[in-house]
């Protein structure tokens, strides 16, 4: 079955970077675009970037565009969200979910359990 | 930026009918898909491309579209469908970022 095992959060000051990963297995990772969404205490789901199966592509909200770098090793199975010039406002759970494949899958079919991200001082 | 919009909350009584709805400019061009988020988990999505139902989604939930405005119906709803309901689709300018709504809570009981 398809499993994703967010890691890497935690406590970071303000101004810091974190690199959060998303272990994948249970699918073809290679084939698959990824997206990682967060979710501030007590609010809703923001989306906040995806990457394309091969890594050719990539898109990001306003919010974390230029902070923020999405990336992935087909080799390890992995997705990683490289958080930089962290802010109080970052401060969220942290998901991966799998994009979907046309006539296959949909996309957003499969979740980690997410990683908490706190920015503070 | 591009803006998805649900009421806040919707409340019914166990066996009725729940409506959700979800507005944005772009929803008769782009498809619209739905998510379960009970406390503490992470979401599910219940509805994709508009009106398709998952793998192992009740048949109670259905969704539709119609101009601007996106639908998730809840027939006959039950205590366990007490959650966050979140809608979701394409930013209408550039078709590879996506957008959530707000999140709608529906309350059974």
């Amino acid at each position: 079955q398809v499993q994703l095992v967010e890691s890497g959060g935690g406590v970071v000051q303000p101004g810091r970077s974190l690199r959060l990963s998303c272990a994948a297995s249970g699918f073809t990772f290679s084939s698959y675009g990824m997206h990682w969404v967060r979710q501030a205490p007590g609010k809703g789901l923001e989306w906040v970037a995806v990457i394309w199966y091969d890594g050719s592509d990539k898109y990001y909200a306003d919010s974390v565009k230029g902070r923020f770098t999405i990336s992935r090793d087909n080799s390890k199975n992995t997705l990683y969200l490289q958080m930089n010039s962290l802010r109080a406002e970052d401060t969220a759970v942290y998901y991966c979910a799998r994009d979907g494949v046309v006539g296959v899958t949909a996309p957003f079919d499969s979740w980690g359990q997410g990683t908490l991200v706190t920015v503070s001082s | 930026s591009y803006e998805l919009t649900q009421p806040p909350s919707v409340s019914v009584s166990p066996g009725q009918t729940a409506r959700i709805t979800c507005s944005g400019d772009a929803l008769p061009k782009k498809y619209a898909y739905w998510f379960q988020q009970k406390s503490g988990q992470a979401p599910v999505l219940v509805i994709y491309e508009d009106s398709k139902r998952p793998s192992g989604i009740p048949e109670r939930f259905s969704g539709s579209s119609s101009g601007t405005m996106a639908t998730l119906t809840i027939s006959g709803a039950q205590v366990e469908d007490e959650a966050a309901y979140y809608c979701c689709s394409t930013d209408s300018s550039v078709s590879l970022r996506w957008v959530f709504g707000g999140g709608t809570k529906l309350t059974v009981l």
